[in-house]
């Protein structure tokens, strides 16, 4: 158990629908990071929060947005969702925002969209 | 254009031997390198890590070497046990730049066969 915890694990919509994606990160730990997996492709970054603040965004879409809250947890927001969203997500955490070290990673979401 | 490349996508070894697992890099900019295990239905986990300033790092049965010049780093693991079998991602990141996010390959499947 890595402390990470990412709710829904599962979560089935449909195309043009708007999701939310929720992680609490390991106690400690200010910043989170997104990643999105989709198929045969590795890990993506999407974004990273620190403490509340956007620090750094990777390959997100317009049509995706985040926020980290003063209690530390974040959601991901996923809108006008089409085919291609379909994909785990998965929320890491780390305890500092630019040290080299491990981030810990939930167990994911996977989002199938119809 | 993939920074980080793993170019097989699966390897399988007998129990008891040797596993080896290569990764290559473009951005010579990366200096901090990571292994993560990923069983199925779960998060990645922390598997190893190496500093540019290192040519190698082992831990236990987990060794991880790194070529700068080669831009090339590979995880050797010896014994194999059918435990590793699992899919096992490179991942890559540049510390010290105000923002700190891991850059991976897209894995490769290790089955150790008893």
């Amino acid at each position: 158990d890595s402390g990470v915890t990412q709710t829904p694990k599962h979560l089935i919509t449909a195309t043009g629908q708007r999701v939310t994606l929720r992680c609490s990160p390991r106690s400690g730990d200010l910043s989170v990071y997104w990643y999105q997996q989709s198929l045969d492709q590795g890990l993506q970054f999407l974004i990273q929060y620190y403490n509340g603040e956007e620090r750094a965004k990777g390959n997100i879409l317009e049509r995706f947005s985040a926020q980290q809250f003063p209690d530390l947890h974040s959601e991901l927001n996923l809108s006008s969702l089409e085919l291609g969203d379909s994909a785990l997500y998965f929320c890491a955490s780390s305890v500092l925002q630019g040290t080299a070290g491990e981030l810990f990673f939930g167990e994911g979401s996977r989002l199938t969209v119809l | 254009d993939q920074q980080v490349k793993q170019n097989s996508p699966s390897l399988s070894v007998q129990e008891g031997r040797i596993s080896i697992l290569n990764c290559d890099y473009t951005n010579s900019m990366f200096d901090y390198f990571l292994w993560y295990k990923k069983y199925p239905a779960e998060g990645p986990t922390f598997l190893i890590s190496i500093s540019s300033i290192k040519d190698k790092n082992e831990d236990g049965r987990f060794t991880v070497f790194l070529n700068k010049s080669a831009k090339h780093l590979s995880l050797h693991i010896v014994p194999s046990q059918p435990g590793d079998s699992a899919v096992y991602f490179c991942a890559a990141s540049i510390t010290g730049a105000g923002s700190y996010q891991l850059t991976f390959g897209k894995g490769t499947k290790l089955s150790v066969i008893p």
